[in-house]
């Protein structure tokens, strides 16, 4: 069945560096959404992807989506201590015509000031 | 104010005794789900539903049931609660099927089976 990879899994960054997670799907998507959850809380919608190759930015986050729409990527620029969280990215399988949505594991962002 | 509500929020019980967690939404959304979540799994997909009285299993439905008789409720079952089980549970509601809307998720309910 459709998988959904995201590496790495953990990340610990000094305030002011980069980050980037990156998602790889083992089949074309319909389209990508990104999710991030706090500590303690629960994923909350970021931003969806659809076309091939999109780009598409929100202030210093920067998402992109493959030209095959098989991966994605996700990139903070000077990371701040609010970025602090676990970011998700999630798919549905292009090929099929189901409801069923697969996430990737996970990426945990860890920001030291 | 728009959300999903999930209860209970925790939950300790002990193996093979039945619970139910409720989930409901107020903004009328057609599509719903149950994901738990565990280290380093991600979030995986338990059931979903894309109307009333339609269901489908996710990728992990084995030991859980669910049902879809309002639009706004869409309770997770475990009939036999085993210790595999213990979890964070999310459930989570987009305004339909499509793949193209976002999903809301819910606080989460821990499970601790004992």
């Amino acid at each position: 069945g459709q998988q959904v990879m995201q590496i790495p899994q953990y990340q610990h960054v000094q305030e002011g560096e980069d980050f980037t997670t990156y998602c790889n799907s083992s089949t074309t998507l319909s389209n990508i959404q990104w999710y991030k959850q706090r500590p303690g809380g629960h994923p909350v919608f970021l931003i969806q992807l659809v076309k091939s190759g999109e780009v598409k930015k929100q202030k210093r986050l920067t998402f992109q989506f493959g030209e095959a729409k098989k991966n994605s990527s996700l990139h903070i620029t000077a990371t701040q201590t609010t970025d602090v969280g676990t970011y998700f990215c999630g798919g549905f399988d292009g090929s099929s015509n189901t409801g069923k949505l697969i996430f990737g594991q996970g990426t945990t962002l860890q920001v030291k000031p | 104010e728009a959300q999903v509500t999930q209860n209970p929020r925790y939950l300790i019980t002990v193996t093979g005794k039945k619970l139910t967690v409720t989930c409901s939404q107020n903004m009328n959304h057609e599509y719903m789900s149950w994901y738990r979540q565990d280290p380093g799994l991600g979030l995986r997909q338990i059931y979903y539903s894309m109307n009333v009285e339609v269901t489908d299993k996710g990728d992990v439905p084995e030991g859980y049931k669910v049902s879809r008789k309002e639009k706004r409720n869409f309770p997770l079952i475990l009939e036999s609660p085993s210790p595999n089980q213990t979890s964070l549970y999310f459930c989570a509601s987009s305004l339909s099927g499509s793949p193209y809307n976002e999903q809301f998720f819910g606080p989460g309910t821990r499970l601790t089976v004992l």
